[in-house]
């Protein structure tokens, strides 16, 4: 059964840092691996994709790796903002397109 | 383009009662899944749909029912409220080109259960 992996759970960080998020997972065979970001009591909102057969994407100040063969995957933050506080899941994509997600690591980005 | 657009927003039900939950995937997207948000078990998987089948269900009891319409747009009901069942129920779309693809979620809809 697949399981999913999140460290830290929370995280408090002031402005201007760059941070990496941790995720793990324990069966390798899957789609692709996807970050999300969730603000409270609001849906997920998607942040990047990677196949299975990537090692990472960019997308502006977000820069997220995969290595599949040991499970693990983490999401960089650059030069962090008050506005990226929030509640950020990874998900991996297995069988008939099911997401098994983490817990979710809170961030906080205090001025 | 629209999102995925989930409605309502917000439910409050009595236990025992009966609700239904209803979810538009974005235009073209024929891949509709289901997840359940609660602070305990975290996003828990309910069930897929794909071209109005059910491709595969997650592991919750039989009050938990789907089905989904020619047009993409698919519904969720849960019978027999309980109180366990509060949670933010949030669904998923995707396009043709199936896992490969990015799933794009809704807002949710908020269920109390009293």
């Amino acid at each position: 059964k697949q399981e999913v992996t999140q460290i830290p759970a929370a995280l408090s960080v002031p402005e201007g840092e760059n941070l990496v998020l941790n995720c793990s997972f324990t069966d390798s065979a899957i789609y692709n691996l996807q970050w999300f970001r969730q603000d409270p009591g609001k849906g997920l909102t998607s942040l990047l994709l990677i196949q299975s057969s990537q090692r990472e994407q960019t997308s502006g100040r977000l820069n997220a790796s995969l290595d599949k063969s040991s499970g693990r995957s983490t999401l960089y933050i650059a030069a962090s903002q008050p506005g990226d506080s929030a509640t950020y899941l990874c998900a991996v994509t297995e069988g008939a397109q099911k997401l098994v997600f983490g817990q979710g690591t809170r961030l906080t980005i205090n001025p | 383009k629209a999102g995925v657009t989930q409605t309502p927003r917000y439910l409050i039900k009595t236990r025992g009662q009966q609700v239904t939950l209803s979810c538009s995937p974005i235009s073209g997207h024929r891949s509709v899944s289901w997840y359940q948000q609660t602070p305990g078990q975290g996003l828990q998987f309910l069930f897929e749909y794909f071209s109005e089948t059910q491709r595969n269900k997650g592991n919750f009891p039989g009050r938990f029912s789907g089905r989904q319409f020619s047009n993409s747009r698919s519904e969720m009901n849960v019978s027999t409220l309980e109180l366990g069942d509060s949670a933010l129920y949030l669904c998923a779309s995707r396009g043709l080109q199936g896992p490969n693809t990015e799933a794009f979620f809704g807002q949710g809809t908020r269920l109390t259960v009293v």
